[in-house]
C-alpha cells in the first residue's frame, strides 16, 4: 500500500492556461474524491467518483473544471482558462465503504496551484 | 451534514494530554463524528470516528457526550509531532464524504 499519490506537487501557470492534475488512489478503493483548500481554511468538497461514475459535483465546480476517472482507477482534474482565484491546494482522497457504511478517507499530499 | 464548532487554536505542553472540544448541537441520529488532522504541507489524516460510544485507538480517544451534542478528542501524551490543525466533522453514513471541514483547531504542542 503506497497511499494516495498526486502529481505534480506544485504547478505554476499563467492566467488563461489549462492545467491538469493526476491522482492515483489506493488500489482497492472504489471511491475517489477531489477537494480544494485555500490558506487557513479546511478542504472544500469538489466532486467524487464511485468506480468510474462521477456521482456528485459541488456548486464550487464551475464549467471550467472537469474531472475524469476513466477506468475506475486513477483520476484527472483539469482546469481550463485558469484564473487567479483558482490558486489553491487541490487534494485527492480515496476510500472504501464497509458494510457498516463507515468510510475513512485517505488523502494525498495535494497539488499546490499558483496562477500568476 | 450537521455543522460543527471548534476553538480556533489551543496550546498543550509536550507529554501532557491534549483535549480538543467540538460542538455539534444539530447532529442527527444517523450521523457519525469524525476527526482528522492536517500537518503542514500534507493532506488530512484520519484519526478516529464514533457514533455514540466512546472510542479509542492507537492515536487517540474520542469521548461523545450522552446527548451527542458535543465531543472531545483526547491525545493522551502529546508530542511536538502532534502540532497540526484538527478537524471535527459530522456526517451521515451514506452519500459520500461531501461534508464541510471548516477551519478546525490549530493545536500547538510546546516543549
Amino acid at each position: 500500500d503506497t497511499g494516495v499519490s498526486q502529481n505534480p506537487r506544485h504547478k505554476i501557470t499563467k492566467r488563461g492556461q489549462n492545467v491538469t492534475f493526476r491522482c492515483d488512489p489506493i488500489s482497492e478503493h472504489n471511491r475517489l474524491y477531489w477537494y480544494r483548500q485555500t490558506l487557513g481554511q479546511g478542504p472544500e468538497f469538489l466532486t467524487y467518483f464511485q468506480n468510474e461514475a462521477q456521482l456528485e459535483k459541488s456548486r464550487l465546480l464551475s464549467d471550467r473544471f472537469s474531472a475524469e476517472r476513466p477506468k475506475g482507477s486513477f483520476s484527472t482534474l483539469e482546469i481550463q482558462r485558469t484564473e487567479q482565484g483558482d490558486s489553491a491546494m487541490y487534494l485527492c482522497a480515496s476510500s472504501s465503504v464497509d458494510r457498516g457504511l463507515n468510510e475513512k478517507l485517505f488523502f494525498g499530499s495535494g497539488t499546490q496551484l499558483s496562477v500568476l | 451534514d450537521a455543522k460543527t464548532t471548534q476553538p480556533p487554536s489551543m496550546d498543550c505542553a509536550e507529554g501532557r494530554a491534549a483535549n480538543l472540544p467540538c460542538n455539534h448541537s444539530t447532529i442527527s441520529g444517523n450521523e457519525y463524528v469524525y476527526w482528522y488532522r492536517q500537518i503542514h504541507s500534507q493532506g488530512p489524516q484520519y484519526i478516529i470516528h464514533g457514533l455514540k460510544n466512546n472510542e479509542t485507538n492507537e492515536m487517540a480517544s474520542l469521548i461523545i457526550t450522552e446527548d451527542r451534542k458535543s465531543s472531545t478528542l483526547i491525545l493522551p501524551h502529546a508530542t511536538l509531532r502532534d502540532t497540526a490543525v484538527y478537524y471535527c466533522i459530522v456526517r451521515a453514513g451514506v452519500g459520500g464524504f461531501k461534508t464541510i471541514f471548516g477551519a478546525g483547531t490549530r493545536l500547538f504542542v510546546k516543549a
